[in-house]
């Protein structure tokens, strides 16, 4: 059984960089064909793709957040982590981490979400 | 503002059939599959449709999925009260390498 978490602080100052950790079990991320990307969703709005990093260490990120964001992993903990820069009011929202799948081209197993607070 | 541009609301009664586009571009449309995924208040997304028109394993036959050109469309018949939800499509855009997801839909069944 496929199961992601997230992980990292409720509440962060402007200016202050987050870091948010993706916590998974049931496959490994140095199988074939695998990911673990990063989606949020500012409260009442709409999901925001924000990054994904392969099996191979190949990583995506959005391009309008691509300077702010940093994606990693640990295969052998079983985690993914996300780095963002300089957080600002504007991107209090959940953060979702998921599974994707290359082939199927789409997230199909999804992480509770973590809500995070900008706020001085 | 979301890429991929989905109408925000969507309504119709319980048994009836309801249809939410999803239009895109010729850089993720164009070569890529889309996805579509059902979010209730308070919830995480769940993948519904992915590969254009495939269902994972224990989504109804009821949810269907279509995509011609640069539009996709996520059609739901036999509609319940249990449907009322926000539905995103999502797909990958080639030209910026990058995943994009449409502005959501919220389905009230009347």
């Amino acid at each position: 059984q496929v199961t992601l978490k997230e992980s990292g602080p409720t509440l962060v100052k402007p200016t202050q960089t987050l870091t948010l950790t993706c916590t998974f079990s049931g496959f490994s991320l140095s199988t074939s064909g695998v990911a673990v990307g990063w989606i949020r969703q500012p409260p009442g709005k709409a999901l925001e793709w924000l990054a994904l990093i392969y099996w191979d260490d190949d990583k995506r990120y959005s391009p309008s957040l691509k300077s702010r964001l940093t994606i990693t992993k640990d295969t052998s903990e079983n985690q993914v982590v996300l780095t963002m820069t300089n957080m600002d009011p504007v991107d209090t929202a959940t953060y979702y981490c998921a599974h994707f799948d290359w082939l199927l081209e789409a997230f199909d197993i999804w992480g509770q979400g973590t809500m995070v607070t900008v706020s001085s | 503002q979301s890429v991929l541009t989905q109408p925000p609301s969507v309504s119709a009664a319980p048994g009836q059939k309801v249809t939410i586009s999803c239009s895109g571009s010729s850089s993720n449309f164009g070569d890529n599959f889309v996805s579509w995924y059902q979010q209730f208040p308070g919830t995480a997304p769940k993948l519904l449709i992915y590969d254009n028109n495939k269902r994972p394993s224990g989504i109804p036959d009821r949810f269907s999925g279509s995509k011609s050109g640069t539009s996709a469309t996520l059609d739901i018949t036999g509609l319940q009260t249990g449907d009322e939800a926000d539905y995103y499509c999502g797909t990958w855009d080639s030209s910026l390498s990058a995943g994009e997801f449409g502005g959501g839909t919220k389905l009230t069944v009347l």
